[in-house]
């Protein structure tokens, strides 16, 4: 069974500061990784995709992955308590997305 | 905003019923993804369709169904609803040719079973 695994939280940073969302996945073999970020009682909404090894920076949010080690991060700089939301980190396996349980981000102004 | 649209937002059913759930991609797409999310999970994948033709499938019954049309609209069909049907159910609609396989998502159907 291919897993996506993320720190439930949550996870408390101050405004202003990084906050660093981590996730693990098993499929070796996969090469699309995806951030969504869930605000409660809406949809998910795209944040970032990432498909090679290093840093992919958009703004304030920078995705970092690491195919070898099999995890895939994402940085907010500049945290703002409109980033408060859970975020799901999403991994292409064959034809489908494997996802996350998300991890809920909480700014603290 | 996506472009995609789910209809409609909120039902009510009962066990035992049976539910439609409706979905139009966004402009220019041709793959659209359904998927359950239950409170504090994440999304489980349902099944996909491309080309008006299911092209993959999770692990749900057969009692989960769904239909694309030739302007990739799509439709989720369930059957002798249970109580865990109860959920927030997504469609994603994605541009399967591109190979960025990024998916977008409309805002829901909020399904509850009582």
């Amino acid at each position: 069974q291919k897993e996506v695994e993320q720190n439930s939280g949550p996870l408390s940073v101050p405004e202003g500061a990084i906050a660093s969302l981590n996730c693990t996945y098993s499929d070796r073999v996969s090469q699309s990784f995806f951030w969504y970020r869930q605000y409660s009682g809406k949809s998910p909404e795209l944040i970032m995709s990432i498909y090679s090894n290093g840093d992919k920076e958009d703004g304030r949010f920078t995705a970092q992955l690491n195919k070898a080690s099999q995890y895939v991060s994402l940085l907010i700089r500049d945290s703002q308590p409109s980033d408060s939301a859970t975020y799901l980190c999403a991994v292409k396996s064959n034809y489908q997305l494997i996802w996350g349980a998300g991890t809920k981000l909480i700014i603290k102004p | 905003e996506t472009g995609v649209t789910q209809s409609p937002t909120h039902l009510i059913k009962t066990r035992g019923q049976q539910v439609t759930l409706r979905c139009s991609s966004q402009s220019g797409h041709n793959t659209v993804s359904w998927y359950q999310q239950a409170l504090g999970q994440g999304p489980q994948f349902i099944f996909q369709y491309y080309r008006e033709e299911e092209n993959g499938r999770g692990n749900f019954p057969p009692r989960f169904s769904g239909l694309q049309f030739p302007n990739y609209s799509s439709e989720l069909n369930v059957n002798a609803l249970e109580l865990d049907d109860s959920a927030l159910y997504l469609c994603a609609s994605s541009l399967i040719s591109s190979g960025s396989y990024e998916q977008y998502f409309g805002p829901g159907t909020r399904l509850t079973v009582t």
